[in-house]
């Protein structure tokens, strides 16, 4: 099966910073990469799909690259309501595999 | 609106079979552009797909997971099902159903259930 690894497993940051989180595919996956944000205590929430791609109501601020093996999620000013676990998924074939996640909080 | 509940016991026993239900509403899950999921989140921990179903029966699961795992669904109720037999305290999680187009991300999660596996 594909793997995910994401990085770091957890970050601080201050606000209005620019925060960057990388997930990396063990095999290429094309564009076939989600990103949700689980904020605590809730359901996870899609943020992009199609690795760049941002889903309705989602701010701006997030923004998504990457194709291959090596994707993006950055948040351009980070916001007191942005505090959450961000996990990638691949999606290019069953069986789908999520991230471990990355946790972000504010400094 | 799509909305996704997902219903059933909170608790387990070790052997036993873990069985869930996903009432959907807003949507049919005979629907042709949608696929209907089960993902589960230990405790403190990350995701993990557990299996899809799609309206004409074709189901895909979990390799960790295929020799336990069944998912069906009844139409006319609008309900599809999660069955996970021989649990161990390690299935102990909060499980969600979800909805995915034809490209396999959540675009709606149900709100969870928590699940224990205790004797």
């Amino acid at each position: 099966d594909i793997q995910m690894t994401q990085s770091p497993s957890s970050l601080s940051a201050s606000v209005g910073d620019r925060v960057t989180i990388a997930c990396r595919a063990s095999q290429g996956i094309s564009k076939s990469l989600a990103w949700y944000q689980q904020k605590p205590g809730k359901v996870p929430n899609l943020l992009l799909y199609a690795a760049s791609t941002l889903q309705s109501g989602v701010p701006s601020r997030f923004s998504g690259s990457g194709s291959g093996t090596d994707f993006t999620l950055t948040i351009s000013g980070l916001q007191p309501e942005d505090v959450a676990t961000y996990y990638c998924q691949r999606y290019d074939s069953a069986p789908l595999t999520f991230g471990g996640g990355t946790k972000v909080e504010i400094k | 609106q799509l909305q996704l509940q997902e219903s059933g016991p909170g608790l387990v026993k070790p052997s036993e079979t873990l069985s869930l239900a996903c009432t959907v509403s807003g949507a049919s899950i005979s629907s042709q552009t949608s696929y209907w999921g089960w993902i589960r989140q230990p405790p403190g921990k990350g995701l993990e797909w557990i299996g899809t179903f799609y309206y004409t029966g074709t189901t895909n699961y979990n390799p960790s997971l295929k020799s336990r795992v069944t998912i069906s669904a009844d139409t006319s109720k609008n309900q599809f099902f999660l069955n996970l037999n021989s649990v161990t305290a390690a299935d102990t999680a909060i499980y969600y159903c979800g909805r995915s187009p034809s490209t396999w991300y959540y675009t709606s999660w149900g709100q969870g259930t928590l699940v224990t596996v205790s004797s």
